[in-house]
């Protein structure tokens, strides 16, 4: 059964930084792109960032493009998300999320979200 | 940047009737690279359909996707009471992947 765990949401000031991860289990990790998507809070989804499955391809959505980085480690089947010079509008709970196949662009394993907060 | 419009905003209809959601697209849906996904309140979204048509595993077979182009349809073809919740369409044919704004499905 594939389960995915996000963790690392929490409070953080404007400017601040914050690092997200997303554990994997039940497929092979290393086959698969893998995504970031986020919800504010009361609003809809919104993508922000998939990587390929060996890390070398990565894609960002233009509000978080320069700020924002993720990464994986496959030995550790591990997701992560570096959030950089975080925003207001950051604000919103991070989901990671799994393809069905291994390079499709569509959703189909989701994770139960981490919240994240940007505020002062 | 694609845009997708979902309407209604809101749908209130009665358990059994049947329910048509829509999804318009500012620009053609490469392949018809389109997914449907249902949300309930504090849980993660659920794929329904991929490809505009093709039902993912365990869906039951009263959701149905359709359309082509620009425009794509959900329907629920006898509403259960477990099928309340929003619902967003999700187009995967161009880059950045965009999500419609939703459609919250509610009892009357």
């Amino acid at each position: 059964e594939v389960q995915l765990l996000e963790s690392g949401g929490g409070l953080v000031q404007p400017g601040g930084s914050l690092r997200l991860s997303c554990a994997a289990s039940g497929f092979t990790f290393s086959n698969y792109g893998m995504n970031w998507v986020r919800q504010a809070p009361g609003k809809g989804l919104e993508w922000v960032s998939s990587i390929s499955g060996s890390g070398t391809s990565t894609e960002y959505a233009d509000s978080v493009k320069g700020r924002f980085t993720i990464s994986r480690d496959n030995s550790m089947n591990t997701l992560f998300l570096q959030m950089n010079s975080l925003r207001a509008e950051d604000t919103a709970v991070y989901y990671c999320a799994k393809p069905p196949g291994g390079f499709d662009k569509y959703f189909h394993s989701w994770g139960q979200g981490t919240l994240v907060t940007v505020s002062s | 940047e694609i845009v997708l419009t979902q309407s209604p905003g809101t749908l209130s209809l009665s358990p059994g009737e049947r329910a048509n959601l829509s999804c318009r697209a500012s620009q053609s849906v490469s392949s018809s690279y389109l997914a449907w996904y249902q949300q309930k309140p504090g849980q993660a979204p659920r794929l329904l359909i991929y490809g505009a048509s093709g039902r993912a595993t365990g869906i039951p077979e009263r959701f149905s996707g359709s359309g082509s182009g620009t425009d794509f349809t959900l329907t629920i073809s006898r509403l259960e009471p477990e099928d309340f919740a929003v619902y967003y369409c999700q187009q995967y044919g161009s880059s950045p992947r965009t999500f419609g704004q939703g459609t919250k499905l509610e009892i009357k």
